[in-house]
């Protein structure tokens, strides 16, 4: 089956830990992405590759980080520095920036 | 900056009923608009994707319309079924700059549609 697969679908973590979200596609896309869900306020780009060993800030990069050193995974990590990390965050990907975006299943994370 | 607006925020529906959803954004110089259908807790399903040299494309029972000029798309849904409930977003993509390729979503229709 071909697609994007998000693990874990609920991530539970102390306040002041560092964690890492994964997100893996096999659809052979150049370009991923990764959102943040929160209520009421729709779908914000946190971090996007265009190309393995690329990746650029989206509109709320600040807290995260993000590699991309194989195609078809881009992992994301939360650090202590995100403030509110607590949200619905989603990974998506596209045959190359610009085209049709096709979304995984999400990852909730609370911190507490 | 591109801000992208959905109106109405909830709509309730008796089944049957034919519906629109409404999306305006504020940049018109867009690549291409998109609908995404979402469930709860689950992430995205596409809809639709309407270039910007597009007036409309269809999908079945939708039905999704785009005038450039005036910043507004909007979502017809034919016969509507329990089964189309759900939060109906729209994204839009603008066509160059740093802005290339990132997509600006609006907050979601969110749709019931009761027996």
């Amino acid at each position: 089956d071909g697609g994007i697969t998000q693990s874990p679908k609920y991530l539970f973590r102390k306040e002041g830990q560092n964690v890492t979200l994964s997100c893996e596609q096999n659809l052979n896309h150049d370009a991923m992405y990764w959102y943040r869900q929160d209520p009421g306020q729709g779908l914000r780009l946190i971090y996007y590759s265009q190309i393995v060993n690329d990746f650029q800030k989206g509109d709320i990069a600040e807290g995260y980080s993000v590699s991309r050193e194989k195609k078809e995974s881009f992992p994301l990590t939360v650090t202590s520095a995100q403030k509110n990390p607590t949200a619905f965050y989603l990974c998506a990907s596209s045959p190359n920036v610009g085209y049709e975006q096709y979304f995984g299943p999400g990852t909730r994370l609370t911190v507490t | 900056k591109q801000e992208v607006t959905q109106i109405p925020a909830a709509l309730s529906v008796p089944e049957g009923e034919n519906l629109v959803l409404n999306c305006s954004f504020t940049d018109s110089a867009i690549y291409n608009l998109q609908w995404f259908r979402q469930d709860p807790g689950k992430g995205l399903t596409s809809l639709l994707l309407i270039q910007s040299s597009q007036r409309e494309q269809t999908s079945g029972r939708l039905n999704a319309s785009l005038d450039k000029s005036s910043g507004r798309s909007t979502l017809y849904i034919a016969a509507s079924q329990p089964g189309d409930s759900a939060t109906y977003l729209c994204a839009v993509r603008l066509s160059g700059g740093t802005s290339y390729g990132k997509l600006t979503f609006g907050q979601g229709t969110i749709l019931t549609v009761h027996p």
